[in-house]
Formats: structure tokens, sequence, C-alpha cells
């Protein structure tokens, strides 16, 4: 696994961006970016996946650097649902380029989203 | 579509006895993953099955700790000889193969507290 740094907690106003930075300066070139969320005493949720192009997806945004050393997920329009722990993930790859499935969860960020 | 069940959702149990709990995945979900979280903890990954088998025990915390997965669907963690630090919140998750790439679901998990 690459080790992935996050700020341990973040606020944002409802309805503005929340803009969640990872730096993941040891990623190598197949291996690819996960985000989840763990919301208050529920099982994680998947949110979205990338290697080296922006995704984006129904529920964030993910913005790779051209150098792949970190990352930033974009929460559009938050809502005050969006409160929850976020991790950035980079699990590693084999030399395929698969990524391994087993999910290493840090810390992550825990986002506060205020009325 | 029904999602990854686990039973039973809470566990109390005296010290020193022996625990099972159990995870249904997503019908169809090749590969069965368990992590547990402790409290104030992040999530620990535990153990993986791709079908029947566990390639990977690393996680396990202890030769108290044993998996098992049949019929490649349902799996059950058992825990021999519980101890007070084997208090957590343990989450089942699937995935179609055992790949980051494919989405983990994770389950609702069961809580156990050891006295």
């Amino acid at each position: 696994d690459a080790k992935t740094t996050q700020p341990p907690s973040m606020d944002c106003a409802e309805g503005r961006a929340a803009n969640l930075p990872c730096n993941h300066s040891t990623i190598s070139g197949n291996e690819y970016v996960y985000w989840y969320r763990q919301i208050h005493s529920q099982g994680p949720q998947y949110i979205i996946h990338g290697l080296k192009n922006n995704e984006t997806n129904e529920m964030a945004s993910l913005i790779i650097t051209e150098d792949r050393k970190s990352s930033t997920l974009i929460l559009p329009h938050a809502t005050l649902r969006d409160t929850a722990v976020y991790y950035c993930i980079a699990p590693g790859a084999n030399a395929g380029g698969t990524s391994y499935g087993k999910l290493t969860f840090g810390q992550g960020t825990i986002l506060t989203v205020h009325p | 579509g029904a999602g990854v069940s686990q039973s039973p959702s809470n566990k109390v149990t005296e010290k020193g006895k022996d625990v099972e709990l159990r995870c249904d995945p997503i019908s169809g979900h090749t590969a069965l993953y368990w992590y547990r979280q402790s409290l104030g903890q992040g999530l620990e990954f535990l153990i993986y099955f791709q079908g029947n088998s566990a390639p990977d025990k690393s996680g396990l915390p202890s030769d108290r700790f044993s998996a098992e997965r049949t019929g490649g669907s349902v799996s059950t963690l058992t825990i021999q000889r519980t101890q007070q630090e084997d208090s957590a919140v343990y989450l089942c998750a699937s995935s179609l193969v055992w790949t980051a790439y494919y989405e983990q679901y994770f389950g609702p998990g069961t809580r156990l507290t050891v006295t």
C-alpha cells in the first residue's frame, strides 16, 4: 500500500463545495486511489476511484495531480448528510495493474457540514 | 436487492467464551472481507476470501481468531476464549471479485462486547 496522509478534520458550510485533500507521494504508476466514507454507526461506503485522469460520478469528483502525488475529493454541494469520516486509500496493485482488494483505512478526515 | 447482512447485530459475552459472527454477502459476490473497528480506532483488515479460500490471513490478531466460508457464500468469524480487547464492531464486506476496483459493500456490523 502507498501511505496516504489526510488532515484530521475539516468544516464546510451546507451548500458549499467540500474539498478534501489527500497526499500519496509514494504511489506507484499503476496504483489507483480510492475514496470511501463512513457515516456515524454505519459501514463504510464507496465514493469514487481514479488512476490519473479526473473522475466524476453522482456523488463526487476526484482530481488527481499530474504527478499523482496528491488528490482532492470534491463534494460539489455539501449537505448535512455528508458529515462523515472520509478515507483516501491506495491499496497497491500487482504487476498487471490489478488493485489489491485489501483496504487499509487510516484515520481519515472528519468532515463536518454545518448549516 | 439485498445487501450484506450480518448477525447478530449485538453480542455480549463473558471473557473466555467463544463467539461466532455470521456474514451473508451479496449473491454472486466471490470476494468477502472481514474488518474490525475498535472504539476510537480506524478500520482494521482481518481476512479475505476469494471463493472459499483465504489466501491472506495476516490480519488475524491471534490464533484465537479463525474464519471460514462455505459454498462461496456465508462466512463465519470465530473468536475463541474471548478477551476484553476483542470488544469492537466487526464488519463484513463483499465485492464481485477480489480487487479494490470493484466496490466493496459493507454490512451493518456486529458489535461485540466482552465483559
